[in-house]
């Protein structure tokens, strides 16, 4: 089993463009999440989609945008990027309430925003 | 306010001492998970242990045991026989019954030496 995969590994975007993170699951999991991760600051949730059909906030979602494609996929958009946005990035899906080894990540992917 | 807190930004041990990593957490839900992981300089997210609220022990997973005081709402990593492979980050988390999503302290990078 591939569990989360995300696409691009890595990304260098200009300030103000666009762009899409990819994420899919394939354990059948019910929720999703992004997190960014800086150095000194842990990984922190942007946002999040508890069901197939839902999304919420997380700590930091000012500049993005999520779709819960179906129950496999789930998006990140950065509709203009900025410096500020430069980060590691990592999805992860688990059962709706999940402990022990439940939550599986991806392998996260570098975004560069110059 | 801050959810999980790790106090410690690094920490030194040498081969085969035992180090303890701290983690206080805050929540008013009486049911609550847990988890700690490790960040290898490669970058994946791995789980290590985890703690449900109303485990009676506390949890073991070979090196790793989790030192659960839930009085004093902490919830301490031991990692006994310190190994070279063991340097990484270390990220304590926590989930609350009423959410699904894994909140993360900053984390604490532990340097093994020979």
């Amino acid at each position: 089993n591939a569990g989360v995969t995300q696409t691009p590994k890595f990304q260098v975007l200009k300030t103000g463009q666009s762009m899409t993170l990819q994420c899919a699951q394939d354990m059948n999991h019910n929720s999703m999440y992004w997190y960014r991760q800086d150095p000194g600051m842990g990984l922190r949730l942007i946002y999040y989609s508890a069901s197939e059909g839902t999304t919420d906030k997380g700590e930091v979602p000012n500049g993005y945008n999520v779709s819960r494609l179906n129950k496999r996929e789930f998006s990140l958009r950065l509709e203009s990027a900025a410096p500020s946005q430069t980060s590691v990035y990592f999805c992860a899906s688990s059962e709706r309430v999940a402990g022990g080894n439940g939550y599986t990540f991806g392998s996260g992917t570098r975004l560069t925003v110059v | 306010a801050q959810k999980i807190t790790q106090t410690q930004p690094g920490m030194f041990v040498q081969e085969k001492e035992a180090v303890t990593l701290d983690c206080t957490y805050d929540t008013s839900d009486p049911s609550y998970g847990l988890f700690w992981y490790k960040q290898p300089s490669s970058g994946e997210m791995i789980f290590l242990i985890y703690q449900g609220s109303y485990d009676q022990q506390n949890a073991t997973e070979g090196r790793y045991s989790l030192n659960f005081q839930k009085a004093r709402k902490s919830a301490n990593l031991v990692i006994s026989a310190s190994q070279l492979g063991d340097s990484a980050m270390y990220f304590c988390a926590m989930r609350e019954v009423a959410g699904t999503a894994l909140i993360f302290g900053k984390g604490t990078t532990l340097s093994v030496s020979s």
